[in-house]
C-alpha cells in the first residue's frame, strides 16, 4: 500500500493497559492521518497531523486518545487505559501536502484487540 | 449522521460484465470524491478520484461519474475481473485537493463470479 509503514500489525492488550501504534509516512510525505475502522463499519477520521503540529483532531475521542508526529521519527497514536470498545483496525495514511494530486495513501493497518 | 452512504452492502457480477457501485452524499461542502478498494486485513488502496468541477474521470477500466445536483457518484468497472473482488469504499473531502479529512461510506463488497 504505497509505502506507508505501520507497526505493530497486530496488538493484544488487556483492559486498562496502554496501546501505542506507530506510523512512518511515505518518503517525502509530511502529512499524516489516522483513521479507525470498527467491525462492519467504514473508516472514521480521527486526526490529521503535520510535523510537530496537530491540524485537525475533530475525530479523536476526548479522553484516553492522543497523537503526535514529532520532528524526527514516526507518528504515534496512543490509547491509554484501553477498553473493549477500542478493539478495531487503526489505519494511518500520508500525503505530500496540500495541492492538486496529493492523494492520501494508506498503510496496511494495525489491528488492536482488547481482552 | 451518515454523510456518505453506500446503500448496497454487496454486489455480485459476472466476470467480463460491468460492475456499477453507487454512492450518495448529503453534505454540500464536499468538494472532492475518491474510491478506495480494500482486501481483508489490508489497508485501503486508492483507485480513482474526481473533483466537483468535473462530472467524469476515467482511468483504464475504472470510470467515476459525479452528479452534483443529485449528490450521487458511481464507479464503473468494465470489464470486471476476478481480482476486482474486494470491498469498495466511497470517500468525500471538503478540500478541493482531496487531501484533508475524508468521510467514508460503509463499503460495498463486490464479488466477481468467474
Amino acid at each position: 500500500n504505497a509505502g506507508v509503514m505501520q507497526n505493530p500489525r497486530h496488538l493484544v492488550r488487556r483492559r486498562g493497559q496502554e496501546a501505542r501504534l506507530r506510523c512512518s509516512p511515505m518518503k517525502g510525505h509530511s502529512h499524516v492521518y489516522w483513521y479507525r475502522q470498527l467491525p462492519e463499519e467504514g473508516l472514521k477520521f480521527m486526526v490529521y497531523l503535520q510535523k510537530e503540529n496537530i491540524i485537525d483532531e475533530s475525530g479523536m475521542p476526548k479522553e484516553r486518545f492522543s497523537a503526535e508526529f514529532p520532528k524526527e521519527g514516526p507518528s504515534i497514536l496512543r490509547i491509554q487505559q484501553v477498553v473493549r470498545g477500542d478493539s478495531a483496525a487503526y489505519f494511518c495514511a500520508s500525503s505530500p501536502g496540500q495541492g492538486a494530486g496529493n492523494t492520501i495513501y494508506f498503510g496496511e493497518g494495525s489491528w488492536l484487540t482488547v481482552v | 449522521d451518515q454523510q456518505v452512504k453506500q446503500n448496497s452492502p454487496s454486489l455480485s457480477v459476472q466476470e467480463g460484465r460491468i460492475s456499477i457501485l453507487n454512492c450518495d452524499y448529503t453534505n454540500s461542502m464536499f468538494d472532492y470524491f475518491l474510491w478506495y478498494k480494500k482486501y481483508p486485513a489490508e489497508g485501503p488502496t486508492f483507485l480513482i478520484s474526481i473533483s466537483s468541477i468535473k462530472d467524469k474521470n476515467e482511468d483504464g477500466r475504472f470510470t467515476v461519474f459525479l452528479n452534483k445536483s443529485a449528490k450521487h457518484l458511481s464507479l464503473h468497472i468494465v470489464p470486471s475481473q476476478p481480482g476486482d473482488s474486494a470491498v469498495y469504499f466511497c470517500a468525500a473531502s471538503p478540500s478541493h485537493f482531496g487531501n484533508e479529512k475524508l468521510t467514508f461510506g460503509t463499503g460495498t463488497r463486490l464479488t466477481i463470479i468467474p
